[in-house]
């Protein structure tokens, strides 16, 4: 069964460094997703990314925040400047269709610890 | 605004106990999707099922139920005869219809002893 990818699954850097998770979404899908868990809390959609740009984004995906296809299979968020409170478990997704129809497949995760 | 609301935060059951997860919702979109997601302690999130709303059959899978009612807004979750293997965080969450994005339920976390 086809897989969303993601590397690493662990990451651990230093405030105010910057980071950037990568994602390799399934090959036909034409949405992706990235979305945040903060550890005991829920789930937290960042951004939608469709045709080469942000279809949306929530309130977390400040200046600080970057997505990017940019090879047509990768998709990363970019954190610019880490914080502390950026840590937190990254999940990428993406689905074939805008309406999730067809549903949505999610990566197993990022782990990211700023310290 | 749209909301998904699991008021359980926590559950303990014993195994073998039938444990029921709530989860209701708030939608203006007369077309929508709900979905149910396990997030067992290794992180991942596990895709349970995907219901949309003009379908209210309830559903089972093997130990899994789900019953769906537009009337009260709740599509609720129950696992038949627990296993300690079921213990994990369970999300419910909806599916916004102009963007397509996931806006997730807090989650319960259902705790199964053996």
């Amino acid at each position: 069964e086809p897989e969303v990818t993601q590397t690493p699954s662990h990451q651990v850097t230093q405030m105010g460094q910057e980071v950037i998770l990568r994602c390799v979404p399934i090959s036909n899908h034409l949405y992706f997703y990235w979305y945040r868990q903060i550890l005991g809390q829920k789930v937290e959609f960042l951004v939608s990314f469709y045709n080469n740009e942000i279809s949306e984004k929530s309130e977390i995906f400040d200046d600080q925040f970057s997505v990017e296809r940019p090879d047509g299979s990768n998709f990363t968020l970019k954190i610019r400047s880490t914080k502390l409170e950026d840590s937190a478990m990254y999940f990428c997704a993406s689905s074939e269709a805008r309406q999730s129809v067809y549903g949505y497949t999610f990566g197993s995760g990022t782990r990211l610890t700023v310290v | 605004a749209q909301k998904v609301t699991q008021a359980q935060t926590e559950i303990s059951v014993v195994e073998k106990e039938d444990v029921t997860l709530d989860c209701v919702y708030e939608t203006r979109d007369t077309t929508y999707y709900l979905f149910w997601y396990k997030q067992p302690p290794s992180g991942e999130l596990v895709f349970l099922i995907r219901r949309n709303s003009f379908d209210e059959q309830n559903e089972i899978s093997g130990r899994y139920s789900w019953n769906f009612q537009k009337s009260t807004s709740s599509f609720n979750f129950t696992i038949t005869a627990s296993q300690v293997v079921d213990s994990a965080v369970y999300f419910c969450a909806l599916a916004d219809n102009q963007g397509g994005k996931l806006i997730f339920g807090q989650g319960t976390e259902l705790s199964v002893k053996p």
